[in-house]
């Protein structure tokens, strides 16, 4: 079965202490990417990939950073969470149609 | 830079059209289409690509205006499980990916 899966679904944090989402899929997709949803401003890009050690920023970069070593895997790294990255959290892959994850709701107290 | 989406929220009657537009202040390279549901994550409906023919997914079409930098989507006489968050999302000439999302329309069909 055609999957994106995300980890961890739920998390609560302090700011401050680093964190990775981590994103797998199965499709051997070359693009993967993140996005954030926040009420009233959709799905905001935060980075995307084009392929094995291939990134670049989206439109929200700012406080995260990603890593693509693997085809299949792209983590979402937050170095120094803060509050202001509560968010819902989706990864994608896909080659025209994107595929979402579950999604990773994370909040940074 | 996330495109320009409207209305922001529409409610429907089971049975009736809405249209749901998305514009770009700059050059467009396709129109990508996604509806969420609640508590779900978004889920691929059509993409449009510049010079393409209008697409169809069910009773939901969506044409794609090159020169005015829109596209809207078109809900047919519509059905309960049309109800969902939509998205359009842009791309760039450079076809690098980068693919910006609006805000998102909520559409809500009731009996």
């Amino acid at each position: 079965e055609a999957q994106v899966t995300q980890n961890p679904r739920y998390l609560i944090t302090v700011t401050g202490k680093k964190l990775t989402v981590t994103c797998s899929q199965n499709m051997n997709h070359e693009y993967m990417s993140w996005y954030r949803q926040d009420p009233g401003l959709g799905l905001r890009q935060i980075y995307y990939s084009m392929n094995v050690e291939v990134t670049d920023k989206g439109d929200v970069p700012e406080g995260y950073k990603v890593s693509r070593k693997e085809k299949r895997n792209f983590p979402l790294i937050l170095e120094s969470p803060s509050p202001n990255q509560t968010s819902l959290y989706f990864c994608a892959s896909g080659s025209g149609e994107l595929f979402f994850g579950e999604g990773s709701r994370l909040t940074v107290l | 830079q996330q495109p320009v989406q409207s209305p922001q929220a529409v409610i429907l009657r089971e049975g009736e059209d809405a249209v749901i537009n998305c514009s770009s202040s700059k050059a467009l390279y396709s129109v990508h289409w996604y509806r969420q549901k609640h508590g779900e994550a978004p889920v691929f409906l059509m993409i449009l690509l510049k010079g393409g023919e209008q697409k169809g997914h069910e009773k939901i079409s969506a044409s794609f205006n090159e020169k005015k930098q829109q596209s809207s989507l078109y809900l047919t006489a519509s059905q309960l499980s049309y109800s969902g968050t939509y998205f359009c999302g842009t791309d760039k000439p450079s076809n690098d990916y980068k693919l910006s999302f609006g805000a998102g329309t909520t559409v809500t069909v009731r009996a």
